[in-house]
């Protein structure tokens, strides 16, 4: 069980737009930065948002972050097939002797 | 370019020991904190353990407190993961990541594949 909860599957048509939540505690989406990583079939993870909702160069600005309080959220707009993915957020947690959480990742289906 | 090339994965029976190096190079190796990020076939990602760019801290993740050791070597740009006591479910392919704050990893190397057996 991550400490992080995502929901196990989203999906979307092509052009629509897709929300994942993460949902975590004051011991770390309460206190810190949320990131977005996304992991295509058979790739390494790759950074796609940053510090809440920052992207990296390379990102399109149809991908988007927010946090409010010990929640967060990725938008992906404008859906393409390239965006069928596997999602994480992640954050530092303060609670045991610093630790990095996951959440339990996101498979995105585009119907 | 920044490049981050994970090697010394392998089979290896269970309560057996393996050394996971990751060789980094396109930047400047001893100013960064890195870390291994593992994930078990078909599952999510784990973070195991991080180290400071001076080693001045070391962080593990409590499955594998006490068994697994991390270090590195800043004139030959490598990091490492010396893992005793190895497990089933220790069954993963091992990232290593670079990050410039705790949880903000920038870059992956493409992971190697740690198998141990029962």
């Amino acid at each position: 069980q991550s400490v992080l909860t995502q929901p196990p599957s989203a999906s979307g048509t092509p052009g629509q737009r897709v929300t994942i939540s993460c949902s975590g505690s004051s011991s770390n989406l309460g206190r810190g930065y949320v990131y977005w990583y996304q992991q295509l079939p058979g790739t390494a993870p790759k950074l796609l948002i940053y510090r809440n909702n920052q992207r990296p160069s390379g990102v399109p600005d149809r991908i988007s972050g927010s946090k409010s309080g010990t929640s967060a959220s990725l938008a992906i707009s404008g859906l393409r097939s390239e965006d069928a993915a596997d999602y994480y957020c992640a954050a530092w947690d303060d609670s045991l002797s610093g630790t990095v959480v996951f959440g339990g990742g996101t498979k995105l289906t585009v119907l | 370019e920044v490049q981050l090339v994970e090697s010394g994965g392998g089979l290896v029976k269970a309560g057996g020991s393996l050394r996971l190096s990751c060789e980094a190079s396109g930047f400047t190796f001893s100013t960064y904190s890195m870390n291994w990020v593992r994930q078990a076939p078909g599952k999510g990602l784990e973070w195991v353990s991080s180290i400071g760019g001076s080693s001045g801290f070391i962080y593990y993740a409590d499955s594998v407190k006490g068994r697994f050791t991390i270090s590195r070597d800043n004139a030959k740009n490598s990091l490492y993961l010396q893992m005793n006591s190895l497990r089933a479910g220790d069954t993963a392919v091992y990232y290593c990541a670079r990050d410039t704050v705790p949880a903000e990893f920038d870059y992956w190397g493409q992971g190697t594949l740690v198998t141990v057996s029962s």
